[in-house]
């Protein structure tokens, strides 16, 4: 069974550009998340899809990060205009949909550099 | 405010003796209890998961405790081997059953070092 996907792995851009993420969850996963990992702390929930629906954006900062994921697989978390403190790795991570206590599986992250 | 704290950073034992990690909650509505290990450039690898209802959990070299009335877990991994060496993520949910917000709330991790 293929993993979480992520791309690209790496990615360095000067402070107010832009920059998106893309993320291809385990196939037959209806519930999809992306979380920040700054360096030195856990991973945060940044936002949880249930199919292309939103279900939890309460961490998101809306001013500047948005995500979707229109046909329910694949989601990209676009960042614009970047800040200094959004140097961090972003996670997606995906679960089946409709039962109770599944552990979530990641992808191995996007690392963003903001210059 | 840390909901999920883990308060070794890191943590140094010898190859084949048991390693004990530690974790500490303080939201209630938690009920779904996960840990994680990560090696450096890869996301976080799911180790084992105890529901609330439970007070142990065991898959082969790895034991995780609850005890819900002191908001505290505990991975144990024994006998301790050299790829065990990496950083231990504890993680919590509020209890999900289907189509709810079950997102993570990570602790800040313990790095464990298994010494031959």
């Amino acid at each position: 069974e293929a993993g979480v996907a992520q791309s690209p792995r790496y990615k360095i851009i000067e402070k107010r550009q832009s920059v998106a993420f893309w993320c291809n969850p385990i196939s037959g996963h209806a519930t999809l998340y992306w979380y920040q990992q700054i360096l030195g702390q856990g991973p945060k929930l940044l936002i949880q899809f249930q199919n292309n629906g939103v279900v939890d954006d309460s961490q998101l900062p809306k001013d500047r990060f948005s995500a979707e994921r229109l046909k329910g697989v694949d989601s990209t978390l676009k960042i614009q205009p970047a800040k200094l403190e959004d140097s961090a790795v972003y996670l997606c991570a995906s679960s089946p949909e409709g039962r109770s206590n599944q552990p979530q599986h990641f992808g191995d992250g996007t690392r963003l550099s903001i210059l | 405010d840390q909901q999920v704290k883990q308060n070794s950073p890191s943590l140094s034992v010898q190859e084949g003796r048991i390693s004990i990690l530690n974790c500490d909650y303080t939201n209630s509505m938690f009920d779904y209890f996960l840990w994680y290990k990560k090696y450096p450039a890869e996301g976080p690898t799911f180790l084992i998961s105890i529901s609330s209802i439970k007070d142990k959990n065991e898959d082969g070299r790895f034991t995780v405790f609850l005890n819900k009335s002191a908001k505290h877990l505990s991975l144990h991994i024994v006998p301790s081997q050299p790829g065990d060496s990496a950083v231990y993520f504890c993680a919590a949910s509020p209890e999900s059953s289907g189509g709810g917000a079950d997102g993570l709330t990570f602790g800040k991790g313990t790095h464990l070092i298994i010494q031959p």
